[in-house]
């Protein structure tokens, strides 16, 4: 089964700093990776995928993340931090190990980040 | 375009009642899955539909269930409510069977059992 893996609960950063939120991942095959972010009380919101091509991926509100195959990481980045941009942030990817050849996103447990004045 | 449309927002169950959330996926999409989100267990998947066929499942007793009419909006019940049934349950669509476009999640449904 694929699985993501978050290890940091919380990241603290000063807002203009630039901030990393790290994911790493086992899969079989080619991952499908994704990053969602969301605010108290709310749904997920879609940041960045990564599906194929470039290892760069430039997503929404300035983040993007960077596929490292040989690492086994897909972290996220913002090179300058807003107070706005603390939230819940979650790493998943595609299982399609469905019986019905369905799929699924299976999350890592999600990074909390703070942004300080 | 419209999003994801979750209803209701909020709702209130004793133990022991059952429930029904409802989710209209993005116009064209036919693929439907469910989470549940707690604090304890995280984002847990419940279930995918496409095109009205259940092709996946996961690990939740079979008090949850869900159905996906010919319109691809979605509903999914849950019978004989528990306490630890209290969650936020999140629904997401995608256009296609292989989830190439990604997923577009929902405000979800906050349910509390009492």
């Amino acid at each position: 089964a694929q699985s993501v893996a978050q290890p940091e609960d919380q990241v603290n950063v000063a807002e203009g700093n630039p901030l990393t939120v790290k994911c790493t991942y086992s899969v079989s095959g080619n991952p499908y990776l994704f990053w969602y972010v969301q605010y108290p009380n709310r749904g997920l919101q879609f940041l960045l995928k990564y599906i194929t091509g470039d290892n760069l991926v430039k997503g929404s509100y300035g983040f993007e993340a960077e596929f490292n195959k040989s690492q086994t990481s897909f972290h996220l980045k913002k090179p300058s931090a807003l107070v706005s941009d603390s939230a819940l942030y979650f790493c998943a990817v595609r299982d399609m190990g469905g019986p019905g050849g369905g799929n699924k996103l299976t999350f890592g447990t999600g990074t909390q980040l703070k942004v300080e004045l | 375009k419209a999003g994801v449309t979750q209803t209701p927002r909020y709702l209130i169950k004793t133990r022991g009642q059952q429930v029904t959330l409802s989710c209209s996926p993005i116009s064209g999409h036919r693929s439907v899955s469910w989470y549940q989100q707690t604090p304890g267990q995280g984002l847990q998947f419940l279930f995918e539909y496409f095109s009205e066929t259940q092709r996946n499942k996961g690990n939740f007793p079979g008090r949850f269930s869900g159905r996906q009419f010919s319109n691809s909006r979605s509903e999914m019940n849950v019978s004989t409510l528990e306490l630890g049934d209290s969650a936020l349950y999140l629904c997401a669509s995608s256009l296609d069977a292989g989830a190439r476009g990604g997923y577009t999640f929902g405000s979800g449904t906050r349910l509390t059992v009492v």
